[in-house]
Parts: C-alpha cells; structure tokens; sequence
C-alpha cells in the first residue's frame, strides 16, 4: 500500500516532442504528490506538484495530469529538450505529522537534440 | 547558507573503515531525512528527524548504520565497519516542518568503499 509504481524506466524523446512519464499509488490517504529532477552529480529539486482535489496542474512546459479515481498521475514535459534530460521522480506524501515522501523508482529521461 | 549543504562531497573508504557524513539543513527547517541512492536507482529512506521527536529508524539498512542530530541543526550519518555495498550517494533532505511538503535536498555525498 505505501509503493508509489513509476514507468518507464528509461525514455528517448526526440528534441520538440512531448515526454510523459506515469506514477500508480495505492493508499488513498496520500494527499500530496511531487515531481523532482534530478541532474547528475546534484540532489533531486522540486520541479511541480498537484494535490487530489485538482485534476491538472501547468507550469510553463511541464504538466501535472491526475486521475484520483485511477490513483494515476503523470508528468507531461511539453517541447522537450536536450536541457531536460535527467532523471524524474515521482512521490506521494500524506500529512501525518509532517510529508515523509514514497518515492517512485526513476525515470531516466534523455532528449536527442 | 540559503540551501542544504553536505559534506565531504566525496568520500572514498576501505572496507571494514567508519565513515561519517555530514548535513547542513537549511536555518529553521525542523524536519531532517537521510536517503541513499545507488547507482542508477531510486531514493531508499534511511532515517527521519522531526524536531525534538525520536527519530524514524526504519529505514536504516543494518545496525552498522546510525545517525544524529545535534540541536535539531546539523546531522552525522554514521556507517560503521562499511561494506563494499555501502557504496552509493547519501543524500540529505530538509523540510520546514509539519504541515510544510517540499523537502529539499542537498548535493549528496558519493560514498566508495573498496
């Protein structure tokens, strides 16, 4: 119930095109859900989160899609580019307290200019 | 320093050594995590620290790992007697608090132990 499931596990996207990468969670008590890029050598940094009660949330190339009744959410990079090429975690959290994160396993993302 | 700092940003130890990581959160966060990543893997939990509360343990690997935080600041992973598979980077997380989502993470720590 606390594994947030995340594919695919790698992706190429040519330069323009659209990256989408999808994350599946179980308990229904997870409130908050974050994206994070992570380029090499550096830690992870927030890039955009949604929270259930909306069902798509936009920020300049980079959109959050969520289907609570699926328990789905997805990242849409909109005109990829080669910048964009890194690694992306998905996680899910729930204010018990404090967010204490389930991470998805990654998706290594790379865009061919 | 405006962000989380971990130090040293490379650490290379012979088996069966002690190694200690340190982490610098950013002024005023009260929540603390420690992740380790593996090559090409994901985020593994290690420990939690929440204000004065007793630490979350349950993601420490074996009894060989600890950790500490010292005036709900500054942080030291310990790794005790290290293995070969205790390679990998050690990341540090800060949070605000309760009811705050994002943590925010550090640049990690890569750990090789031969």
């Amino acid at each position: 119930q606390q594994q947030v499931k995340q594919s695919p596990q790698s992706l190429i996207v040519q330069k323009g095109g659209i990256s989408i990468i999808n994350c599946a969670y179980e308990n229904t008590a997870f409130d908050y859900f974050p994206w994070y890029q992570q380029f090499p050598g550096k830690g992870p940094a927030l890039l955009i989160a949604i929270r259930p009660d909306v069902s798509e949330k936009k920020e300049g190339r980079f959109t959050i899609s969520f289907n609570k009744s699926a328990k789905q959410f997805s990242l849409h990079i909109m005109d990829s580019q080669p910048g964009d090429s890194a690694t992306y975690f998905c996680a899910a959290s729930m204010n018990s307290g404090t967010y204490k994160y389930i991470f998805g396993t990654g998706t290594r993302l790379k865009v061919l200019a | 320093g405006a962000g989380v700092s971990q130090s040293p940003s490379n650490k290379v130890t012979e088996k069966g050594k002690d190694v200690e990581l340190r982490c610098d959160p950013i002024s005023g966060h009260t929540a603390l995590y420690w992740y380790r990543q593996s090559l090409g893997q994901g985020l593994e939990f290690l420990i939690y620290f929440q204000g004065n509360s007793a630490p979350d343990k349950s993601g420490l690997p074996s009894d060989r790992f600890s950790a500490e935080r010292t005036g709900g600041s500054v942080s030291t992973l310990t790794i005790q007697r290290t293995q070969q598979e205790d390679s990998a980077v050690y990341l540090c997380a800060s949070q605000a608090g309760a009811g705050q989502e994002t943590q925010y993470f550090g640049p990690g720590t890569r750990l090789l132990v031969l």
